[in-house]
Order: structure tokens, then sequence, then C-alpha cells
């Protein structure tokens, strides 16, 4: 199984600060990796996929980098509307047994 | 507009069965492998199954194996779950959601409460 592990755990930042998660892969995944954001009561919504690439409709602050184990969403200029929790999820393997990290919830300081 | 509406969770006692449907509408359902997710009160994301275009390969998560049957109706454009004897740790809402990689649709879920 994959493991994947998310850094901080908790990430307090002002608005229209930049914020920088972390994801790390127990083992090389590639580029097959997306993150999604939620919110509360609400379900998950694709922001990144193929390590880098915007899901539609997702604004030009959300930028997503890294190959092989080590990951990273960045947010420039937080706005209200992005507090929330963060997700990883690794697609790479075969056969296709998915993984997630534990969260990053990103909280205004 | 793609739309995905679960359906059938509740209250169940431990040892017993749920099934949960997954109406799909908007996209070309017998295209993309499917999945479904979970999430306890509380806690993250957990992957928890998906399934082929056709039906012909499903995959599992370790604590689902053998209570659990992913299957789905391309017919009727539908997913379901299976659950059989289910315990207090498969309390979660859950979700289903589009493709087997990345997951780029999801519905809004449907809470299962296993419990006596």
């Amino acid at each position: 199984e994959i493991v994947m592990t998310q850094s901080p755990a908790t990430l307090s930042v002002s608005l229209g600060e930049r914020a920088t998660l972390s994801c790390r892969a127990s083992q090389s995944v590639s580029s097959n990796l997306a993150w999604y954001q939620q919110k509360p009561g609400q379900a998950p919504r694709l922001l990144i996929y193929g390590a880098s690439t915007r899901a539609t409709g997702i604004p030009a602050r959300f930028s997503g980098s890294g190959s092989g184990t080590e990951f990273t969403l960045t947010i420039s200029s937080l706005q209200s509307e992005d507090f929330a929790v963060y997700y990883c999820q690794q697609y790479n393997n075969w056969p296709p047994l998915r993984t997630f990290g534990q969260g990053t919830k990103l909280e205004i300081k | 507009e793609v739309q995905l509406v679960e359906s059938g969770g509740g209250l169940v006692q431990p040892g017993g069965s749920l099934r949960l449907s997954c109406a799909a509408s908007g996209f070309t359902f017998s295209n993309y492998w499917m999945t479904w997710v979970r999430q306890a009160p509380g806690k993250g994301l957990e992957w928890v199954a998906n399934i082929k275009q056709d039906g012909s390969e499903k995959y599992y998560v370790d604590s689902v194996k053998g209570r659990f049957t992913i299957s789905r109706d391309n017919a009727k454009n539908s997913l379901y779950l299976q659950m059989n004897s289910l315990r207090a740790e498969d309390t979660a809402v859950y979700y289903c959601a589009s493709r087997g990689g990345n997951l780029d649709n999801w519905g809004q879920g449907t809470l299962v409460t296993v419990s006596s």
C-alpha cells in the first residue's frame, strides 16, 4: 500500500498571504497525484490532477508541483473561501488501490 | 451538468446489510471507472472501492474485502455498493465519484450509521 503523508496537519495563514501544503508518498507515484478541497458539510472538490494541472473552473491562485514522492499545493493570496481541508490522493499504482493523505486544515490566522 | 446522487444510507445494526445506490447523469457513464469513497465522522477521506467501465474489474480497500461488493448497471447509469456484515467502524458518509484515478465529480454523499 502506498502511504500518503500530509504536512502540516493544521496551517494558519492570514488573508492575502501564501499557503504552502505538502504531501509525501511512501514510494514514487510519478505525477499521478491529485489535490482536493473540502469545506464543512460539502463533498470534496477536485483542484489539481497530474500533480500540476488545474481542474476545470479552479482559479489560477491554486498551483501544484512535484513528482515522484514530494508534492506541494500552493495557494497564492488566500481568499476567505479558501479556508478548508485539503487532501492529496495518489492514483499511480496497479492494481488501482487508491490512497488519500490525512488532510491539512487551512485556517485563518 | 454532471450529477451524482447517492441514496440508500441509514441506520443499521452491527452485522446487518445495506445497499447504496448512485444515480449518474450528464456524462457517458459507461465510459468511466467509478469509485466509492467514505468519510467517518470528523475524519479524513478513505478510498473504498472502484470498478471498471464494463464491471469486469473491481478493487477494494482491505478493510471491506469480502464484505462489500461494488457493481454497476450501465443501462441504468447507476453504481451500487452492497455492504454486508456491517461494523461500527463502517459508520461514515459514503460518496460516489467519477473516474478511477483522479476523482473529478462527487455526489453529495449518503450517511451510513452502524449502531445497536
